[in-house]
C-alpha cells in the first residue's frame, strides 16, 4: 500500500520569505500523481500544485513550487516571497494513476506560520 | 462550472443520536465521490468513496456508513454516534480517471466541511 510522510507537523518563515515543506512517499507504481492542497484555518481545502510522476519538469503555479525527485521518492514544496495568507495546513497527497476510484492518499500535514 | 455543496457545516449532536451528513455537486456528471475525516490536527483518512449510483466502497470498518440515492448526491449516516465519531468530515468529488475536464484531471475537489461533536 502506498504511504504518505510529512516529517515536519511545523514550520515557520518571515513576511517575504522562502520556506520548504518536505514530503516523501512509498509506492511500487512508475505512474501516478502528487498534490500538495492547502487548508487554511477555514478548513477549505484548496489545491495548490499537482505534479505528473511522468514528467520530469517540477511544476510551478506562481509562487509555489515544487522539487520533484522522483528516484528519492520525495516531493517537497517550496513558497517564495511568503505572504500572511500563506499561513495553513498544508497537505501532500498521492494518487495512483491506475485506479478507478481517484482516491487521494494524504499526508499528516504540516502546520506554517507566517510571521509578519 | 462545478461546484460542490455540504451540510450541515456544525452538528452537536448526543452519543447514540443518529446522523446524517449530506453532499451535492452541479455541474456534472457521474463523479467520483468520496468522503473524508480529518481528527482534530490531523491528516485525511477515507472513509467512502462512489464510482457511480448505489456502488460504494468501505475503506475503514466504523460506525458509519455511506450512500449514493442519486448521481450527484452522497449521503454519510450513522444509526448511533459514538463520542470517537467526532471530527470534521469533508465530502469531495473528482472528474472519473480518464475523462477529460476543464477542472483538471485527478483532481479532488472538496466541500467546506461538516464538524460534528458528539457529546
Amino acid at each position: 500500500a502506498q504511504t504518505v510522510t510529512q516529517s515536519q507537523p511545523e514550520m515557520s518563515v518571515q513576511e517575504a520569505e522562502t520556506v520548504t515543506l518536505s514530503c516523501t512517499y512509498d509506492t511500487s507504481e512508475s505512474d501516478y500523481y502528487l498534490f500538495w492542497y492547502k487548508q487554511p484555518p477555514s478548513r477549505q481545502m484548496i489545491l495548490v500544485i499537482r505534479q505528473e510522476a511522468y514528467k520530469q519538469q517540477n511544476a510551478t503555479e506562481n509562487r509555489f513550487s515544487v522539487n520533484f525527485q522522483k528516484a528519492a521518492k520525495s516531493f517537497s514544496l517550496k513558497i517564495s516571497d511568503s505572504q500572511l495568507g500563506d499561513a495553513a495546513m498544508y497537505f501532500c497527497a498521492y494518487r495512483s494513476a491506475g485506479s478507478n476510484t481517484g482516491k487521494l492518499i494524504f499526508g499528516q500535514g504540516t502546520t506554517l506560520q507566517v510571521k509578519p | 462550472s462545478q461546484t460542490i455543496h455540504q451540510w450541515p457545516a456544525t452538528l452537536v449532536q448526543p452519543v447514540g443520536s443518529p446522523l446524517s451528513l449530506e453532499c451535492t455537486v452541479e455541474g456534472t456528471s457521474n463523479p467520483n465521490l468520496y468522503w473524508y475525516r480529518q481528527a482534530a490536527g490531523r491528516g485525511l483518512q477515507l472513509l467512502f468513496y462512489s464510482v457511480g449510483i448505489g456502488q460504494i466502497s468501505s475503506e475503514v470498518p466504523q460506525n458509519l456508513s455511506a450512500s449514493r440515492p442519486q448521481d450527484r448526491q452522497f449521503i454519510l449516516s450513522s444509526k448511533k454516534l459514538l463520542l470517537s465519531d467526532s471530527g470534521f468530515y469533508l465530502c469531495a468529488w473528482s472528474v472519473p480517471p480518464g475523462v477529460l475536464s476543464s477542472s483538471g484531471a485527478n483532481v479532488l475537489t472538496f466541500g467546506a466541511g461538516s464538524r460534528l461533536t458528539v457529546l
